[in-house]
C-alpha cells in the first residue's frame, strides 16, 4: 500500500485566496483525521470522519474551514478565504476501526502571504 | 478525554536507555495508551500501544502500572537517529473517537 497520500506537499498563496488540500487514506481504513501543526499550538485535531461521515468538527477554527469526504478514498480540507495565521503543516491520517495506529501522510505545508 | 502530561524535553547520549513518562490521571476504563514518534518535516509514526502491564516490540517497551494513571516509554540504547518528538495519546480506539496529541517530549540524543 502506498500509505496516506496528501497533495499538494507545498502551497504558497496570498491572503484571501481559496486553498484546497487533498487526502487519499489507506484503502480499507474507515477513520480519517485532519490535523494542523504549528510551532505555537502543536498538533491540533481539526476534524475526523468515520465511514465518510464527519463525527467531530469542533477543532475547525472557524467557518472559513470546511472538510468533506465524498467517498472512502478521498477527502478535502478547504480554507476560504485564507489568512496568514492559517500558515501551518496540515496532516491527514487514517486508521482502521478498533486500533489506535494512525497512519499519517507527509503533510501539506501551507504558507499564506 | 483524558489529558496527558509529559516532560517538554529530555537529553540523552548514544547507547543509553531512555525512559519517557506520561501522566494521564483521568484515564478511563476503555482507554488505550499509544505512543508516537515524529521527526522534523514528517508526520507522526506509531511506536507502541498498550492497555496494562508491559508491552514490548522491536523498537520500544511500554510499562503501565496497575492504576494506569501513568505510562513509561522505554527506548533501549538510543542512537542519534532517535532524536525526535515523542507523543503519548490516550483514547478509546475500540469505540472510535478523538485522538488528541499533547505537547510531546522533545528527545535530543547526543554523541
Amino acid at each position: 500500500d502506498a500509505g496516506v497520500i496528501q497533495s499538494p506537499r507545498h502551497e504558497v498563496t496570498e491572503m484571501g485566496q481559496e486553498v484546497t488540500l487533498r487526502c487519499k487514506p489507506i484503502s480499507g481504513h474507515d477513520y480519517l483525521f485532519w490535523y494542523r501543526q504549528t510551532m505555537m499550538r502543536g498538533l491540533e485535531l481539526l476534524i475526523y470522519f468515520n465511514n465518510n461521515v464527519p463525527i467531530d468538527d469542533s477543532g475547525m477554527p472557524e467557518d472559513r474551514f470546511s472538510a468533506k469526504m465524498p467517498n472512502a478514498s478521498f477527502s478535502t480540507l478547504k480554507i476560504q478565504p485564507s489568512e496568514p495565521r492559517d500558515s501551518a503543516v496540515y496532516f491527514c491520517a487514517s486508521r482502521a476501526g478498533g486500533t489506535g495506529e494512525l497512519f499519517f501522510g507527509e503533510g501539506s505545508r501551507l504558507t499564506v502571504l | 478525554l483524558a489529558k496527558t502530561t509529559q516532560p517538554i524535553s529530555m537529553d540523552s547520549y548514544e547507547g543509553q536507555e531512555v525512559n519517557i513518562t506520561c501522566s494521564h490521571n483521568n484515564i478511563a476504563t476503555n482507554d488505550y495508551i499509544t505512543w508516537y514518534q515524529q521527526f522534523p518535516s514528517q508526520g507522526p509514526r506509531f511506536i507502541i500501544q498498550g492497555y496494562k502491564t508491559k508491552v514490548t516490540n522491536e523498537v520500544a517497551s511500554l510499562f503501565i502500572p496497575a492504576d494506569r494513571k501513568s505510562s513509561t516509554l522505554s527506548l533501549p540504547r538510543v542512537s542519534l537517529s532517535d532524536t525526535a518528538v515523542y507523543y503519548c495519546l490516550v483514547g478509546r480506539y475500540n469505540q472510535g473517537g478523538k485522538l488528541i496529541f499533547g505537547q510531546g517530549t522533545e528527545l535530543s540524543v547526543k554523541p
